[in-house]
């Protein structure tokens, strides 16, 4: 398996755009995490899904952000319209049954 | 909510020297997962702790869960320049929430 295959890599885009981040996670695997990280915030738990299912979204900063697992292989996380808080690493985590985490590489957003 | 806090922030240690990071639960943890993540990469996963005073070693690393299954620490002995990154521990309450993270740097 090649792992968590985020796309793309780098984003760089102006404020008022709308950002789609996707994900595919690990074939196999029920769980799956949108994480965004910051030097001043950390790893933030953004939104977690569970069989395609969103469990708990209380991690999603505002209206502007929103998530998406409509099959068990795709994932995308929707930032509309963007803002240069929004920048950041995203991260797209999956899992199976609450044990280990694989991460994706991430994607680099930087909002202008 | 849920809380994991985790010290100390940063750490600066002569390559051999020993390093620990601590974790630190507002609630008890049905598990708490390790994790390091390179500079410029992601988190990858190190090790899983269950049971109430489990003690696990990889090598150069001990990971320990406290009694009451709120704690949890991760001790290096010897550190090498390839221990360089962040440690984060995550507690596991059906998601996983990650504590702050400890930035190691080893200086040769």
């Amino acid at each position: 398996d090649a792992g968590v295959i985020q796309s793309p890599r780098h984003e760089v885009t102006e404020m008022g755009q709308e950002v789609t981040l996707r994900c595919k996670p690990i074939s196999g695997h029920n769980s799956l995490f949108w994480y965004r990280q910051t030097m001043m915030r950390g790893l933030e738990l953004l939104i977690y899904f569970n069989n395609n299912v969103p469990i708990d979204d209380s991690g999603m900063p505002e209206d502007r952000f929103s998530a998406k697992m409509p099959n068990a292989s795709f994932s995308t996380l929707k930032i509309q319209p963007s803002e240069p808080r929004d920048s950041a690493v995203y991260f797209c985590a999956s899992s199976l049954w609450n044990t280990e985490a694989f991460f994706g590489q991430g994607t680099r957003l930087t909002v202008v | 909510g849920q809380q994991v806090m985790q010290i100390p922030q940063y750490q600066h240690v002569q390559e051999g020297e020993d390093f620990t990071t601590y974790c630190n639960s507002s609630t008890t943890l049905s598990n708490i997962q390790w994790y390091k993540q390179r500079p410029g990469g992601h988190p990858v996963f190190l090790i899983q702790l269950v049971k109430s005073g489990e003690v696990k070693k990889q090598k150069r690393l001990t990971f320990q869960f406290g009694e009451a299954k709120k704690n949890s620490s991760l001790h290096i002995t010897a550190t090498q320049t390839t221990d360089v990154g962040t440690y984060f521990c995550a507690g596991a309450w059906g998601k996983f929430y990650f504590g702050s993270g400890t930035k190691l740097n080893v200086k040769p």
